[in-house]
């Protein structure tokens, strides 16, 4: 089945700093998506994004889908950022699967 | 629109007890997935369903049934429970394709 991987795995920020998060992919994709899991265990969908880019707020996304990659930007950052940030694929092969990486752990001090 | 619905939030077993975690959707979705996830881990895909009436095993199926007899309701059956199914479950759903959307999680403790 298809491989996700992220990087890096733990991340500590002050607050007002930048990061990039990424997420590497094995097979071609028809369905990319970016989660952020909060300190309460909450899954919030950030972007579908299975190719192309998009912002919101301080948050962008680009997904290179012939190079099987995808990065997560985040802009400013603050401390209501922290948490873990997942990325979830399915391949393109028919399988309805949604595979997630092991994420991206994000401290953000203040 | 209460979207993903998850019932309990919280529930202690014995060992060898049996359970089922409810998940109700009403966004009329076809597709729909029940994933755990262990401490500092990420998510496991146990099973998932593309409609009512068709199911299909994910990464981790062992322990663990479900059933699809309507569009909203997809729940998921413990019949032995084990320590090691001690996690927080997630229920999930989507159109065919689109975003994924998720419950609050169920947290699950077998003593």
């Amino acid at each position: 089945g298809i491989q996700v991987e992220q990087s890096p795995p733990d991340l500590i920020l002050q607050e007002g700093a930048n990061s990039t998060l990424r997420c590497n992919f094995s097979d071609s994709v028809n369905n990319l998506q970016w989660f952020h899991q909060n300190p309460w265990g909450q899954l919030i969908n950030l972007f579908y994004i299975p190719s192309g880019t998009k912002q919101n707020g301080r948050l962008s996304a680009t997904t290179v889908a012939t190079e099987r990659y995808s990065l997560l930007y985040i802009s400013s950052s603050q401390t209501t950022d922290s948490g873990v940030y997942f990325c979830a694929v399915s391949d393109q092969g028919g399988s309805e699967k949604l595979v997630f990486g092991k994420g991206t752990k994000l401290t953000v001090n203040p | 629109n209460a979207g993903v619905t998850q019932t309990p939030k919280f529930r202690i077993l014995k060992i060898g007890q049996s359970m089922t975690l409810q998940c109700a959707q009403d966004m009329n979705h076809n597709y729909m997935y029940w994933y755990r996830q262990d401490p500092g881990m990420g998510l496991k895909l146990i099973y998932y369903s593309v409609g009512a009436g068709i199911t299909d095993k994910g990464e981790v199926p062992n322990g663990y049934n479900v059933s699809r007899s309507t569009t909203e309701d997809f729940p998921l059956r413990l019949e032995l429970a084990a320590p090691s199914q001690t996690s927080v479950y997630f229920c999930a759903s989507r159109e065919n394709t689109g975003e994924l959307f998720f419950g609050e999680g169920s947290r699950l403790t077998v003593l």
